[in-house]
């Protein structure tokens, strides 16, 4: 089992859609999570960051997070093509200190 | 705020050359972070201080990389001698504590031939 879990996709949303990707973490001492934004050929950008269980909403992002299923969520309203990137789930503070997943290739189209 | 700067940007070499990245953090930012990413994979932490301790070198191939953080500022990554399977965007983060917020920079790709 892979620590951090991601769909590689391609995950494919039609323009203005709500885009939802999820990522499954294997350790339970985990106490942040991340979400990047890597375009290709640049280096990941921080999305949001999430620490205890529930939402948190910033703009048109929103990052869910439930510790007892250890999964973790990102959706994305009003899709737009600028937001077409590989979405990199991380898990930091177990025991495995900090893990990227594999990303999801998200693709929007106009 | 200026970011996380990398240097070199790209960088060729022969197999069991010898190679080195640096990097300066964000001003004030205690932890920093080296990672290694292959296409089509999430990065792999390398390395990990905090001031200029070592707090994670556990997936760093201690045979051939090394790395420094000399004043608890900026970091040097060196590879020697490189192989093949070197060949990898190496990118460098930094945040204000362990498991905080983490800002890369713009990554040093590396081409071993």
């Amino acid at each position: 089992q892979k620590e951090v879990e991601q769909n590689s996709g391609p995950l494919s949303v039609p323009e203005g859609a709500i885009a939802s990707l999820n990522c499954t973490y294997s350790d339970r001492g985990s106490q942040s999570f991340f979400w990047y934004r890597q375009y290709s050929g640049k280096s990941p950008e921080l999305i949001m960051s999430i620490y205890s269980n529930g939402d948190k909403e910033d703009g048109r992002f929103t990052a869910q997070l439930n510790k007892a299923s250890q999964y973790v969520s990102l959706l994305i309203r009003d899709s737009q093509p600028s937001d077409s990137a590989t979405y990199l789930c991380a898990a930091a503070g177990g025991a495995q200190k900090l893990v990227f997943g594999q990303g999801t290739r998200l693709t929007i189209n106009p | 705020e200026a970011g996380v700067a990398q240097s070199p940007r790209y960088k060729i070499i022969e197999k069991r050359q010898s190679v080195a990245f640096w990097c300066n953090p964000i001003s004030g930012h205690a932890t920093l972070y080296w990672y290694q990413q292959i296409l089509g994979q999430g990065p792999k932490l390398l390395i990990q201080f905090q001031n200029n301790g070592v707090v994670d070198d556990s997936q760093l191939p201690k045979d051939r990389f090394s790395a420094e953080r000399l004043k608890g500022v900026d970091s040097t990554l060196k590879i020697q001698p490189a192989k093949l399977e070197d060949s990898a965007v190496y990118l460098c983060a930094s945040s204000a504590r362990p498991f905080y917020e983490q800002y890369f920079g713009p990554g040093t790709r590396l081409t071993v031939t």
